[in-house]
């Protein structure tokens, strides 16, 4: 079945550091990629897409490049700021998987100023 | 902006009562899910619904029951709460776009926080 698998945190960085968080998923199908992020005390919001291969998702200087040769969709970031700190869910759906959306266990990132 | 709103966001309860969490979405979303966040587990799909009067299970149905009579809501129900249920809770939903819904995003409420004693 569909699985997603993502680096275990917490990662800590200082401000302006470079980010990357890897994940790698396995897909019967040709799914569709996403990063979540979820700030204290709140749900998830979407932070990214890419729907198919070699696509890049980006949004607030966040990147991630849908890779079908390696099942990959790393996050990064090149320079992160205090308010980056969140967790950061890595995330997948298609058509094989009954349109279920499977989620990574969350990375935590801190960044300390 | 889409909303998704939860009813509690701090709920405690006793083990073998009957406990209710409402989802109301007001963006005539098709699809809604509800799932749980455990540490070190991330999210998984308790149910999930594809449209009014329809729902579907998801890998960890046990002990829970849903329903969605109208299509900006839908409710978790645990027939009779035990401590192993105590946990965040997470209802989402998501727009269909033609056959392809599965590229579309989820939409999150912000979480209802279940303590059962």
């Amino acid at each position: 079945g569909n699985s997603v698998t993502q680096m275990e945190g917490p990662v800590t960085l200082s401000e302006e550091a470079f980010l990357t968080i890897n994940c790698t998923y396995t897909a019967t199908g040709y799914p569709s990629l996403f990063w979540y992020v979820q700030y204290p005390g709140e749900g998830l919001q979407l932070l990214l897409k890419a729907t198919k291969a070699d696509d890049k998702g980006s949004n607030k200087g966040f990147e991630a490049t849908y890779r079908k040769e390696t099942t990959s969709f790393h996050l990064e970031k090149g320079s992160v700021q205090v308010s980056d700190s969140a967790v950061y869910f890595c995330a997948l759906s298609d058509q094989g998987g009954g349109f279920k959306t499977i989620f990574g266990a969350g990375t935590r990132l801190f960044v300390k100023a | 902006d889409v909303k998704v709103t939860q009813s509690s966001r701090y709920l405690v309860k006793r083990t073998g009562e009957k406990v209710f969490l409402e989802c109301v979405q007001d963006m005539d979303h098709e699809n809604m899910f509800w799932y749980r966040q455990d540490p070190g587990l991330g999210l998984r799909l308790i149910y999930f619904s594809y449209d009014v009067k329809m729902k579907e299970k998801g890998d960890i149905p046990e002990g829970y029951s849903v329903s969605r009579e109208k299509k900006e809501r839908f409710s978790l129900i645990l027939e009779s709460a035990s401590t192993n249920q105590t946990s965040m809770y997470l209802c989402a939903s998501r727009r269909v776009v033609g056959l392809s819904s599965y590229n579309s995003p989820l939409h999150f409420g912000n979480g209802t926080r279940l303590t059962v004693t």
